[in-house]
């Protein structure tokens, strides 16, 4: 299986900082079929990012997702308080669809 | 508004069975795959097991793989999972999520989850 490894495990910083995210794959990631979530405190996971670069429905664009092969990044431009959560990479191009540990970010 | 909405979760003792229900609306459910994803206390997201829109192929994580049967009723609207000789490890809180057009859809939509606790 395809083994993802988020980076780095908590990023600590204010709001309206730049977050930058990495997610490293332990083989190609299929067509870019790269996904990310985030999910605060008691919630279930939101979709961010699909097809490694694509916002879903309604996410802001301070969000972007970038990426192919092995190496992915989500970027979120200025930080908004209600940023502060953990963000979930996935891969569903090759079963079985894996997930990365997380990254936590936090207010600093 | 698409709702997911999952049930069945409760304290099984280890060796035990249970049948998660996922009652969806706002989308046509006969058009899209669904699956189950967990996540144990304080961990990440697990996949488990997957459905395509018919039902006609399933799919599972080695983990759960001959314990665990994903079905759909699109009579019903609703996703199920039944789950039997349960361990320890089951214990998490169970997702149902819908998955978006094509056989290898991001999940784009999530349920709230329902937690089973597998413990004596």
């Amino acid at each position: 299986e395809i083994v993802l490894t988020q980076s780095p495990g908590t990023l600590s910083l204010s709001p309206g900082e730049r977050a930058t995210l990495s997610c490293r794959a332990s083989q190609s990631v299929s067509s870019g079929y790269l996904a990310w979530y985030q999910q605060k405190p008691g919630q279930a996971p939101r979709l961010l990012i699909y097809g490694a670069s694509s916002r879903a429905t309604g996410i802001p664009d301070r969000f972007s997702g970038s990426g192919s092969g092995t190496d992915f990044t989500l970027t979120i431009s200025r930080l908004e308080p209600e940023d502060f959560a953990v963000y979930y990479c996935q891969q569903h191009g090759t079963s079985p669809r894996t997930f990365g540990q997380g990254t936590r970010v936090e207010i600093k | 508004e698409v709702q997911l909405l999952e049930s069945g979760g409760a304290l099984v003792q280890p060796g035990g069975s249970l049948r998660l229900s996922c009652a969806t609306s706002g989308f046509t459910f006969t058009s899209y795959s669904m699956g189950w994803v967990r996540q144990a206390p304080g961990k990440g997201l697990e996949w488990v097991s997957s459905i395509t829109d018919t039902g006609g192929a399933t799919y599972y994580a080695d983990s759960v793989k001959g314990r665990f049967t994903i079905s759909r009723d699109n009579s019903k609207n609703t996703l199920y999972l039944q789950m039997n000789s349960l361990r320890a490890e089951d214990t998490a809180l169970y997702y149902c999520t819908k998955r978006g057009v094509g056989p290898r859809a991001m999940d784009d939509y999530w349920g709230q989850g329902t937690l089973v606790t597998v413990s004596s």
